[in-house]
């Protein structure tokens, strides 16, 4: 497609497992960013790769949290041992240069 | 803290009504761009602004950023019920390569 895609669109987990959230950006973006977002609220910035740079990764929240983008391309976003205090939409997006960013719709996680 | 403060965080006001959403910090922004964002969607941009005093106008909306590019305002006039939704103002920090965001504005338009 045209845009950002996620996957997951929903994802329901249990307390203590892991779970992968995936984006695939726009073809040809060389900067992809994961954020997120609880209960209608602001942007949390997560993490931030720009080319073949070292991520950006001061937004982690913890140890928990990690992220990968294979190739230039697809980026997973992993979070480890889940807690309730993750259910949020994790939203992807990505763009030319620190300029204009699409989104996906994001993925919702919820934590039980 | 929140490095980009807007407000209010929410609004509710009638149809045909003006009303202007503020979006501060204590940094300088090399840009500053303002997103809308509807329910189970990602945020759209809607515009940026990068030099300082800058006014933009996008249909009823205006967009100004603050001399020192440390603020912006977004301002909508006669507003409508397709206004409804949330506003966040994310900036591009000096030196940094990555948008901050605001909490967001809620705004609801009613008929």
């Amino acid at each position: 497609g045209a845009g950002v895609s996620q996957s997951p669109s929903n994802k329901v987990t249990e307390k203590g497992k892991d779970v992968e959230l995936r984006c695939d950006p726009i073809s040809g973006h060389t900067a992809l960013y994961w954020y997120r977002q609880s209960l209608g609220q602001g942007l949390e910035f997560l993490i931030y790769f720009q080319g073949n740079s070292a991520p950006d990764k001061s937004g982690l929240p913890s140890d928990r949290f990690s992220a990968e983008r294979t190739g230039g391309s697809v980026s997973t976003l992993t979070i480890q041992r889940t807690q309730q205090e993750d259910s949020a939409v994790y939203l992807c997006a990505s763009s030319l240069s620190v300029g204009e960013l699409f989104f996906g719709e994001g993925s919702r996680l919820t934590v039980l | 803290t929140q490095l980009l403060e807007q407000s209010p965080q929410f609004l509710s006001i009638q149809e045909g009504e003006n009303l202007t959403v503020y979006c501060n910090s204590s940094s300088v922004f090399s840009s500053l761009q303002w997103y809308r964002q509807e329910p189970g969607e990602g945020p759209v941009l809607l515009v940026t602004v990068v030099t300082g005093g800058e006014v933009k106008k996008l249909k009823r909306l205006t967009f100004q950023f603050g001399d020192a590019r440390k603020d912006s305002s977004l301002h909508i006039t006669a507003a409508q019920p397709g206004d409804t939704g949330l506003y966040l103002c994310a900036g591009d920090l000096q030196g940094a390569q990555k948008l901050v965001f605001g909490q967001g504005t809620r705004l609801t338009i009613n008929p």
